[in-house]
């Protein structure tokens, strides 16, 4: 099963684009990356899914190179409303739900 | 629509009672589980369902046990507590069997607090 890392903490100012890397140099074929968010005391909620290339909705962009041994989470234009905690989750459709690992995620913190 | 609730909102227990922690569901999603978030070890699966009437363990079962009776109910009991369950417990589900692909949707969570 392939983990994850993630950067502990980051620090940005609004209006800035922000990117967070998550290695996964283990990651298999069929593998698909799925990142989530999570606000104070709330529970985390999906923000984007990749298995390629680069993937784009109204939140954000996932990036993922070629070998797809880490990808990148881009947040254009970060606003104080985008501190928050993100995670990158590694796995596919065989993999066993009781192995799902989360992790410690990346703190963002958006500062005025 | 609800989505996921999760009662109660915060609990103080003493050490050696029994506690259910409650988490419906109104999505009718296959797959339910169970989280604890701790300061500095972020999010680990304790249980989860793949179905109603299954049941697995996931990275930190040990003191904990769950039932899913129906599929919207997931309750997460603790036998006798202990100090170091103290923690924040999120409950979650998703569509179908494929956690990782599938999108997880979580409850505001239960702080519990054992002393």
């Amino acid at each position: 099963l392939a983990k994850t890392t993630q950067p502990i903490s980051m620090d940005s100012y609004e209006g800035q684009e922000v990117n967070i890397t998550c290695s996964h140099n283990n990651i298999a074929t069929n593998d698909y990356i799925t990142w989530y968010q999570q606000f104070p005391s709330q529970g985390p909620r999906f923000i984007i899914q990749g298995y390629k290339t680069k993937v784009t909705n109204e939140v954000a962009s996932l990036f993922i190179p070629a070998d797809r041994k880490s990808s990148t989470l881009s947040l254009p234009r970060v606003s104080l409303s985008d501190t928050a905690v993100y995670y990158c989750l590694v796995g596919n459709r065989g993999s066993t739900l009781g192995r799902l690992y989360f992790g410690r995620g990346t703190q963002l913190t958006v500062w005025p | 629509i609800a989505g996921i609730t999760q009662a109660p909102t915060s609990q103080i227990l003493a050490a050696g009672r029994r506690m259910t922690l409650r988490c419906t569901q109104d999505m009718r999603h296959n797959a339910m589980y169970w989280y604890r978030q701790d300061l500095g070890l972020g999010l680990r699966l304790i249980h989860y369902s793949n179905t109603a009437g299954t049941t697995g363990k996931g990275e930190v079962p040990d003191g904990y046990s769950v039932s899913r009776a129906n599929t919207d109910d997931f309750p997460l009991t603790l036998a006798s507590a202990v100090p170091s369950q103290t923690s924040v417990y999120f409950c979650a589900s998703s569509d179908s069997l494929w956690g990782y692909t599938d999108t997880q949707y979580f409850g505001p969570g239960t702080r519990l607090t054992v002393l």
